[in-house]
């Protein structure tokens, strides 16, 4: 299994409040995500980084930030967290290589951390 | 931009017959990857299959085998001789081909029920 750790892994918090989800990884893979599922929208992308100091935003940014200043380490930030925040969250690590090639790119994921804001 | 659309909310199957989940995409990307991957109760995702948009052949991988329709962009999973252990949230995703920055798209995911 691949060593991807997320903290905390279940958190309630009230709407205003800074929240902080770390993912870490054991892996040394280059790209690190981190998606939210919902009910009804599957897993939606909100940032990924691609090395240290390398993010992008991604279909559901808007509230997030991230940090990434250790490869083994991706950050996500709740600014002012709302109700719709809301969520399970998941890291993903990947080492993707060109489609069909031997490297396929398959996203590894964390245990997702559950995120609750009253 | 891509979408995968997975038109099935949710679907039962009674216990040792095949069931066909349906995947369709949309992409202007010559070079793609397509993966399912299985989600139980528990809460991981697991995954379970990858196919290539240059491969041939459909992908196999145990009872799981992906049917792949290019003209059609259809990606669709079968499962063979279902098992309880098969009743979970299976999600279909696809991933541009090209070198660079990429992420995987995922659909709104179907929710399998294997009945005994």
């Amino acid at each position: 299994d691949a060593g991807i750790t997320q903290s905390p892994r279940h958190k309630v918090t009230e709407t205003g409040t800074p929240v902080t989800l770390r993912c870490h990884q054991t892996e040394n893979h280059r790209y690190m995500y981190w998606y939210r599922q919902d009910p009804g929208h599957g897993l939606r992308l909100i940032h990924y980084s691609y090395g240290v100091k390398d993010t992008d935003k991604g279909e559901v940014s808007d509230g997030y930030s991230v940090s990434r200043s250790k490869t083994e380490d991706f950050l996500l930030t709740l600014e002012s967290a709302t109700s719709s925040q809301t969520s399970v969250y998941f890291c993903a690590i990947s080492e993707p290589g060109l489609a069909g090639g031997p490297n396929t790119g398959e996203l590894f994921f964390g245990e997702g951390s559950r995120l609750t804001v009253l | 931009a891509q979408k995968i659309t997975q038109t099935q909310p949710g679907m039962f199957v009674q216990e040792k017959e095949a069931v066909t989940l349906d995947c369709t995409y949309d992409t202007s990307d010559q070079s793609y990857g397509l993966f399912w991957y299985k989600q139980p109760s528990s809460g991981e995702m697991i995954f379970l299959i990858y196919q290539g948009s240059y491969d041939e052949q459909n992908a196999t991988e145990g009872r799981y085998s992906l049917n792949f329709q290019k003209a059609r962009k259809s990606a669709n999973l079968v499962i063979s001789a279902s098992q309880l252990g098969d009743s979970a949230m299976y999600f279909c995703a696809m991933i541009p081909g090209q070198e660079g920055r990429r992420a995987l798209t995922f659909g709104s995911g179907t929710r399998l029920q294997v009945q005994p």
